[in-house]
């Protein structure tokens, strides 16, 4: 079945600054790749997506990309503020598939 | 509020005792999954369903039991309560095949003692 790394599983940054977390799934199959924000307290909450036969997407402040030859894609969130601060999951599916497959989180800080 | 609400938020049990998390949505979804989470373990997949009257297992069922009578439910049964059961549990649901992402309930904080 598929299994999702991701790293790092703790990042604090500045500011301002750029933040990248990165996955890499195992399943060739997999050709859907949904990243979450979950806050304390609360339920993950979808951000962005990407569709293996996209390469990269961006929206605002976010941006993911996607290798499929090396099966592998980030999360890239520029001009980081305060309210960043959350755990990021990123998640694979297969083609036709029932199960979301979960990394194990990122928690990220943002220093003001 | 559209969305997915489960009860209860919070639940203690002593080893041994039974119950029932409760999940439930209003978005017409499909797809309906219960997921645990567990420090440095992300969210791992506990049992799922594609429709009324389909369930599957994912991949940490044992000591769970699910069914899926309505669209809108999917309660989690535990049937004997054990401490490595201590966790948050989230139901999640979407639309079905497609490229969909979930929408997660608030989650239901348990501990057994």
């Amino acid at each position: 079945g598929e299994n999702v790394e991701q790293h790092p599983s703790t990042l604090s940054v500045q500011e301002g600054d750029s933040a990248v977390i990165k996955c890499t799934y195992s399943d060739s199959a997999s050709n859907y790749f949904p990243w979450y924000k979950q806050e304390l307290g609360k339920g993950p909450q979808l951000i962005i997506d990407i569709r293996s036969n996209v390469g990269e997407k961006k929206d605002q402040r976010i941006a993911v990309t996607l290798n499929k030859t090396a099966k592998h894609f980030s999360l890239h969130i520029t001009e980081t503020q305060p309210e960043d601060s959350a755990v990021y999951f990123c998640a694979a599916r297969e083609t036709g598939g029932f199960k979301t497959i979960f990394g194990a989180g990122t928690r990220l800080f943002v220093k003001a | 509020n559209a969305g997915v609400t489960q009860t209860p938020k919070f639940q203690v049990l002593k080893t041994g005792q039974s119950m029932t998390l409760q999940c439930a949505q209003d978005m017409n979804h499909e797809y309906m999954s219960w997921y645990r989470q567990d420090p440095g373990m992300g969210l791992r997949l506990i049992h799922y369903s594609v429709g009324a009257g389909i369930t599957d297992q994912g991949e940490v069922p044992n000591g769970y039991n699910v069914s899926r009578s309505t669209t809108e439910d999917f309660p989690l049964r535990l049937l004997s309560a054990a401490p490595s059961q201590t966790s948050v549990y989230f139901c999640a649901s979407s639309f079905g095949q497609g490229y969909y992402g979930y929408t997660f309930g608030s989650g239901t904080r348990l501990t057994v003692v």
